[in-house]
């Protein structure tokens, strides 16, 4: 299996432009979150799918942030408009049991 | 006060070291309470994770739960220098899969 994949692995923007980060999760996993890592605030839970449909989004930041998921094997994470705050590694993380999830690579987001 | 709380380091030891990162948490409902560790540049990957309290054993690490402190420890005999990586703590009550996480320990393994 190929593990999570997340696209783009870098992506440089201005202020203001929108950003959308994409994920494609381990096959027969049922769950899919994302998160984002800063140094100062660690890893951030920003929302939660279980079954295609969204369960907890209350860690998104603002309505500057959507997230889909259209089907079971795609999610995307869009910022519009992106601001400087918003610089961080956005992970992508995909599970079928409670305690285990599968990280992809991640995108690196430096927003200027 | 978060729910999980974890000492960020840095923590620097020299190869052969014995290392105990710690964690403590606030929730009583937690029943699963995993170590993930991070290589620079790479997402978290699962280390171990116990269920309730006691001690799992896996090579050179330990996991250890003392739920009557809320304390979670992860012990790492023989060190070497591969294991130098962030490692983060995360519990949850296991009725749902949201993780609640540590910040991470920063941890250099020195030859």
């Amino acid at each position: 299996d190929a593990g999570v994949i997340q696209s783009p692995r870098h992506e440089v923007t201005e202020m203001g432009q929108e950003v959308t980060l994409r994920c494609k999760p381990i096959s027969g996993h049922n769950s899919l979150f994302w998160y984002r890592q800063t140094m100062m605030r660690g890893l951030e839970l920003l929302i939660y799918f279980n079954n295609n449909v969204p369960i907890d989004d209350s860690g998104m930041p603002e309505d500057r942030f959507s997230a889909k998921m259209p089907n079971a094997s795609f999610s995307t994470l869009k910022i519009q408009p992106s601001e400087p705050r918003d610089s961080a590694v956005y992970f992508c993380a995909s599970s079928f049991r409670s305690y285990e999830q599968y990280f992809g690579p991640g995108t690196r987001l430096t927003v200027t | 006060q978060k729910e999980v709380e974890q000492d960020p380091g840095p923590l620097s030891v020299p190869e052969g070291a014995i290392v105990s990162l710690n964690c403590t948490y606030s929730n009583s409902a937690f029943q699963y309470f995993m170590w993930y560790r991070q290589y620079s540049r790479k997402g978290p990957e699962l280390l171990m994770y116990t269920y309730s309290s006691g001690n799992k054993e896996d090579g050179r690490f330990t996991a250890q739960v003392d739920k009557s402190s809320k304390y979670i420890s992860l012990f790492i005999r023989d060190s070497q220098p591969s294991d130098s990586a962030t490692y983060l703590c995360a519990s949850n009550a296991g009725n749902n899969r949201k993780l609640i996480w540590g910040l991470g320990t920063s941890l250099a393994v020195n030859p």
